[in-house]
């Protein structure tokens, strides 16, 4: 079974600072991860996935994770936080080998502070 | 690229009262997907089809729900004898083929039972 763990449910950064959020997965697989943003009464939004290639993944809006084995982690990164990127970030996982469906983290809404 | 789309946005129901919610995906994508949201929460996989074959149910899916994706291009959720229980944000999700296809959610369709 897989399983991600998104620590911290809420994060607070002022603008212009680094954004981390944290995301560990565990899968008996080689997985392929994800991360989404929700913004309120919407659906979500894919920032970026990592599918086996570079282990360092660009996504939109200056959003980037990088895939560590040895630590079972998919962490996103932001250098400078803007107002806009306040929303609930989730990390999701599905495995290679036929089933796709996703699972997703509890979340972490992520505050901005001007 | 028109992007999914799901009616209603809202439903407001008694309970036991049957309700229907309806997807469209991304036209050229042959996956489709249903997970279910409650507050706080990450998106739960409910059910998914390839074309009009319903490939996977999870154990959410109780004997009140249905799923049908008669032509396999827009789906239907039904659910019967709503509880209070139901009461949470249903996404809808479409891919392309391949097991590292990014899902595309549409904005929910949001249940409220009274």
């Amino acid at each position: 079974a897989q399983s991600v763990t998104q620590l911290g449910s809420h994060v607070s950064v002022s603008e212009g600072a680094l954004v981390l959020l944290r995301c560990n997965y565990s899968s008996s697989v080689p997985p392929y991860l994800f991360w989404y943003v929700q913004y309120p009464n919407q659906g979500l939004q894919l920032l970026l996935k990592y599918t086996s290639a570079a282990t360092l993944v660009k996504g939109i809006n200056g959003f980037e994770a990088e895939f560590k084995k040895s630590e079972t982690s998919f962490h996103l990164t932001k250098p400078s936080a803007h107002m806009r990127d306040a929303a609930e970030y989730f990390c999701a996982v599905s495995d290679r080998f036929g089933n796709e469906k996703l699972t997703f983290g509890t979340g972490t809404r992520l505050t901005i502070i001007p | 690229d028109t992007g999914v789309s799901q009616d209603p946005r809202h439903k407001i129901t008694k309970r036991g009262q049957n309700v229907t919610f309806r997807c469209d995906p991304i036209s050229e994508h042959n996956r489709l997907y249903w997970y279910r949201q409650t507050l706080g929460q990450g998106p739960e996989f409910l059910t998914y089809f390839q074309n009009e074959a319903q490939l996977e149910k999870s154990r959410l899916l109780s004997d009140r729900f249905s799923a049908e994706r008669p032509k396999g291009s827009f789906s239907t959720l039904e659910i019967q004898r709503t509880e209070q229980g139901d009461s949470a944000m249903y996404l809808c999700a479409s891919s392309g083929e391949g097991s590292n296809q990014p899902q595309h959610f549409g904005d929910g369709t949001r249940l409220s039972i009274l």
